[in-house]
C-alpha cells in the first residue's frame, strides 16, 4: 500500500514569498499532521487536521496555515517567507480517531530553503 | 524546561552490546510513549510504543517505562551496525505527539 507521499520535495524560495506544501496520506487514515524539523529545534509540531478540521495546534506564527481536504489530503502554507523557515517540513498521517494515538507514519519530507 | 529531554548524544557502542537510551518528560498527564528511529536523510519511522509502566519487548528492542519518575528508555540488545541512526522519544500531550531532540546512536564494528 502506498506511503505517505509529499510535494514537492524540494524547493528554494526568496525573503516575503509564501509557499503551498501538499501531503496525501496513506489510504483510510483520516488524521494528517505537519512537523517542522531543524538541526537546533528537533521536530515540532505544527498541526494536526481529522475530518477537515484543525484538531490540534502548536506554537507557530499565524504565517503558517494548513487544510485538509474532503479526501484527507493536506496542505500547508507559509506566507511571508523568514530565512529561519528553512526547515524540512514533515507530514504524519495516522487513522485518527477520538484522539491522536500518536503511531504516525511519515512522508519523505518537503525540503524549504528561504534564500 | 522541555517537554520531552533526551542527551543528544552521540551514545557509541560496539557491536553485539547493548545500547540504552534514555529520555525524561514533564507532563505528568501524559499517557503514550513512542520510539522512533531516523536514519540519516531519512523520515522518521515508529519502532516501539508503550502505554503502561513496566517492560515492552519486541525482538531485540525493549521499551521500559515509569510514570512516577517520567522516564521512558529504549534497551537496543545485540546492537548491530545498522541500528546506528538518530532515536527520537514522543510523549502524547494533551492529544499532540511531542518529540525529543533525539539521541545519536553509533554502533561501531
Amino acid at each position: 500500500k502506498a506511503g505517505v507521499t509529499q510535494t514537492p520535495r524540494y524547493l528554494i524560495k526568496t525573503r516575503g514569498q509564501q509557499v503551498t506544501l501538499s501531503c496525501s496520506p496513506i489510504s483510510g487514515h483520516r488524521s494528517v499532521s505537519w512537523y517542522q524539523q531543524t538541526p537546533g529545534q528537533g521536530l515540532q509540531f505544527l498541526f494536526e487536521y481529522f475530518s477537515e478540521t484543525q484538531r490540534n495546534k502548536g506554537n507557530f506564527p499565524g504565517r503558517f496555515s494548513g487544510r485538509q481536504f474532503s479526501n484527507s489530503r493536506s496542505e500547508m502554507n507559509v506566507s511571508t517567507l523568514e530565512l529561519g523557515d528553512s526547515a524540512l517540513y514533515l507530514c504524519a498521517s495516522s487513522f485518527g480517531g477520538t484522539e491522536n494515538t500518536g503511531e504516525l507514519f511519515f512522508g519523505e519530507g518537503s525540503r524549504l530553503t528561504v534564500l | 524546561q522541555k517537554e520531552v529531554e533526551q542527551n543528544s548524544g552521540p551514545l557509541s557502542v560496539p557491536e553485539g552490546a547493548i545500547a540504552s537510551l534514555n529520555c525524561t518528560y514533564s507532563d505528568r498527564g501524559s499517557q503514550s510513549f513512542f520510539w522512533y528511529r531516523q536514519y540519516s536523510g531519512k523520515s522518521p519511522e515508529l519502532i516501539m510504543s508503550i502505554y503502561s509502566n513496566g517492560d515492552k519487548e519486541d525482538g531485540r528492542f525493549t521499551a521500559q517505562l515509569n510514570k512516577a519518575s517520567q522516564y521512558v528508555s529504549l534497551l537496543i540488545r545485540d546492537s548491530q551496525p545498522s541500528d546506528s541512526a538518530t532515536y527520537l522519544c514522543a510523549v502524547t500531550n494533551t492529544d499532540k505527539l511531542i518529540f525529543g531532540t533525539g539521541t545519536r546512536l553509533q554502533v561501531f564494528p
